[in-house]
């Protein structure tokens, strides 16, 4: 079975400052993996996925096999990054359901 | 267009009773995902309905939880005898054919059973 690890529940950083929200899983297949945010009083939704590779508002997370991590990182904070972050897996003919970690409130602060 | 939609937005029941919970997923999409998250819990899976595929329904946690899906559109899942420990924000998604990755939540049932 598949578990996703996020070891932080609260993140106080301020303004400017780089961010890291740590997220670790164990499977012994081919994850896909996912960060999803929460913003106050919004639905969950979907951040960024590693296959794509991309930068969503600033975000990038790069997918480590060998140390199994998939940790979320923005060099410059904004007050506007506020929320729940939520890191995901979903397995190899999983059907796409999703494995969630427990999640990490990011507090940036003026 | 309209976001997955669910009802109630909070229930509040009685230990023993019944409850039924709605989840309206996006017009046109295919997949719908049930998940729970307990009081300092990630979200967990419940149940997963494909198109007219058997629904994959590994993640119930008992025989007192179900989920049906009409039509390939609505679902209800369906608590019977509700327990304490059933208290959670019950969240639905939905995902689109061609981007089965990105799934899209509802804003959730908040269950308080007392």
């Amino acid at each position: 079975a598949q578990r996703v690890t996020q070891p932080e529940k609260l993140l106080s950083v301020f303004k400017g400052a780089p961010v890291e929200l740590k997220c670790n899983y164990s499977y012994s297949g081919s994850p896909e993996l996912f960060w999803y945010v929460q913003y106050s009083r919004q639905r969950l939704q979907l951040l960024l996925r590693h296959i794509s590779r991309e930068s969503i508002k600033g975000f990038t997370a790069d997918l480590n096999k060998g140390e199994t991590s998939f940790h979320l990182k923005k060099p410059f904070a904004q007050e506007e990054d506020s929320a729940m972050y939520y890191c995901a897996l979903s397995a190899a003919g999983g059907g796409n359901k999703l494995t969630f970690g427990t999640g990490t409130q990011l507090k940036v602060e003026l | 267009g309209a976001g997955v939609s669910q009802s109630p937005s909070n229930k509040v029941t009685e230990k023993g009773k019944d409850v039924e919970l709605r989840c309206d997923p996006i017009s046109g999409h295919t997949a719908l995902y049930w998940y729970r998250q307990s009081l300092g819990q990630g979200l967990e899976f419940l149940i997963y309905f494909q198109g007219n595929s058997a629904p994959d329904k590994s993640g119930l946690p008992s025989d007192r939880f179900s989920a049906e899906r009409t039509g390939g559109s609505v679902s209800t899942l369906t608590i019977q005898r509700t327990q304490q420990e059933d208290s959670a924000v019950y969240l639905c998604a939905s995902t689109s054919r061609g981007t089965e990755y990105e799934q899209y939540f509802g804003p959730g049932t908040r269950l308080t059973v007392t």
